[in-house]
């Protein structure tokens, strides 16, 4: 089993809508969780980070935490092109970062 | 820009060649940490250093060797690659494990 998962996508949205993307770890004991976003030819760039369960926002980005269920999403409001790019979870267990393979997004005009 | 700058951002090298990616950070940060990543796969970490100290080798070819000479500089030796290799090296610093800012990375090509 993976330790950190997320649907590879493409996941395709209308602009203006809401994406939401999932990611689920396995080490129950993870203590914080995070999104970057990369987009394409470039580093991961840290745009979330939450550390406890329910919902955190921060301007359009909503990260979601259910550690119970071990999943982390992230919702996206008002998507726009500028949004497109892969997401990659990343989950902090046992003070070492795991990363999953990351969601492409795509936002179409 | 988040204050880690990686040099060189582009390199084409032959397996026997002996080639250094060299990492630096500008926020003060304890920790730095060399990642591959490679297409299909999630980001593997490689190397992790806090305050100089070596803390972590993942499982990583004794081709790859790390440096680092202080806590704003890291080093990624490359010798005898194999064209597996070719990736992008990606290197982060972090205040702690929690939030890493990652460099503009090296995309690595071994021929």
């Amino acid at each position: 089993q993976k330790e950190v998962e997320q649907n590879s996508g493409p996941l395709s949205v209308p602009e203006g809508a809401i994406a939401s993307l999932n990611c689920t770890y396995s080490d129950r004991g993870s203590q914080s969780f995070f999104w970057y976003r990369q987009y394409s030819g470039k580093s991961p760039e840290l745009i979330m980070s939450i550390y406890s369960n329910g919902d955190k926002e921060d301007g359009r980005f909503t990260a979601q935490l259910n550690k119970a269920s071990q999943y982390v999403s992230l919702l996206i409001r008002d998507s726009q092109p500028s949004d497109s790019a892969t997401y990659l979870c990343a989950v902090n267990s046992n003070e070492k970062l795991t990363f999953g393979t990351g969601t492409r997004l795509t936002i179409i005009p | 820009e988040t204050g880690v700058t990686q040099t060189p951002r582009h390199l084409v090298m032959g397996m026997t060649n002996k080639k250094s990616l060299k990492c630096e950070q500008h926020l003060g940060h304890n920790a730095m940490y060399w990642y591959k990543q490679s297409a299909k796969k999630p980001l593997e970490l490689m190397f992790v250093y806090n305050f100089k100290e070596q803390t972590e080798n993942n499982s990583v070819p004794s081709r790859f060797s790390p440096e680092c000479p202080n806590s704003s500089h890291l080093f990624l030796h490359l010798h005898t690659l194999q064209p597996e290799d070719s990736a992008l090296y990606l290197c982060a610093s972090s205040p702690r494990v929690n939030e890493q800012y990652f460099g503009p990375g090296t995309r690595l090509t071994v021929t």
